[in-house]
């Protein structure tokens, strides 16, 4: 079975302060992750792609990976009230038939801001 | 900016019941997919859709469930005979063609009674 884990927190955070949020994935053959972001009762909405070991910045957000390690991390600067959410990872995993890809989820991560 | 719409947001049903979930996905996106999360559970894949055709299906894909392009727009996802454990959010989701992105409708909560 293919995993994504995620601590479920929740992670409290300060208003202003950076929000980490990890991500550990066990299938080496997933070369595509995202963060969504999710609040409570709707859909996921797009965060964050990153396909290449290193850092990719935009905005308040940066999303890191290491293929070595298996991980990938979301980084929330500045944070605010409104980034009160649950951040799901996920991660792709390629279909045999289609040439396109399912996505496999983390339990997400809780994150509170406080103002 | 174009987006997947679902239809109806919320369906309430009996057990034993059929019930259609619709989606319509963005315009020039050709896979389609239908995901579910049961209330405080994580998302979980159903199935993916391409070319008139199921790609690929888990394991909760049993039976009981069945998916359509009855046309050019519309993508639906059938229950034939609904349990109360299907009772979850189902969202549908669609991607370009060389793409992997997919991006969620804003879901279809199912409640079996």
């Amino acid at each position: 079975q293919k995993e994504v884990e995620q601590n479920s927190g929740p992670l409290s955070v300060p208003e202003g302060a950076i929000a980490s949020l990890n991500c550990t994935y066990s299938d080496r053959v997933s070369q595509s992750f995202f963060w969504y972001r999710q609040y409570s009762g709707k859909s996921p909405e797009l965060i964050m792609s990153i396909y290449s070991n290193g850092d990719k910045e935009d905005g308040r957000f940066t999303a890191q990976l290491n293929k070595a390690s298996q991980y990938v991390s979301l980084l929330i600067r500045d944070s605010q009230p409104s980034d009160s959410a649950t951040y799901l990872c996920a991660v792709n995993m390629p279909l045999r038939t289609s040439g396109t890809y399912k996505y496999i989820f983390g339990t997400g991560t809780r994150l509170k801001v406080l103002a | 900016e174009p987006e997947v719409t679902q239809t109806p947001s919320h369906q309430v049903t009996q057990m034993g019941q059929e019930v259609i979930l619709r989606c319509v996905p963005i315009s020039n996106h050709l896979y389609f997919y239908w995901y579910r999360q049961i209330l405080g559970q994580k998302v979980e894949f159903l199935v993916s859709f391409y070319n008139n055709e199921i790609s690929e299906k888990s394991e909760i894909f049993d039976d009981q469930f069945s998916v359509e392009r009855p046309d050019g727009s519309n993508f639906t996802l059938k229950i034939r005979s609904t349990k109360l454990e299907d009772s979850a959010m189902y969202f549908c989701a669609s991607s370009e063609l060389q793409s992997n992105i997919q991006y969620f409708g804003a879901g279809t909560r199912l409640s079996v009674l």
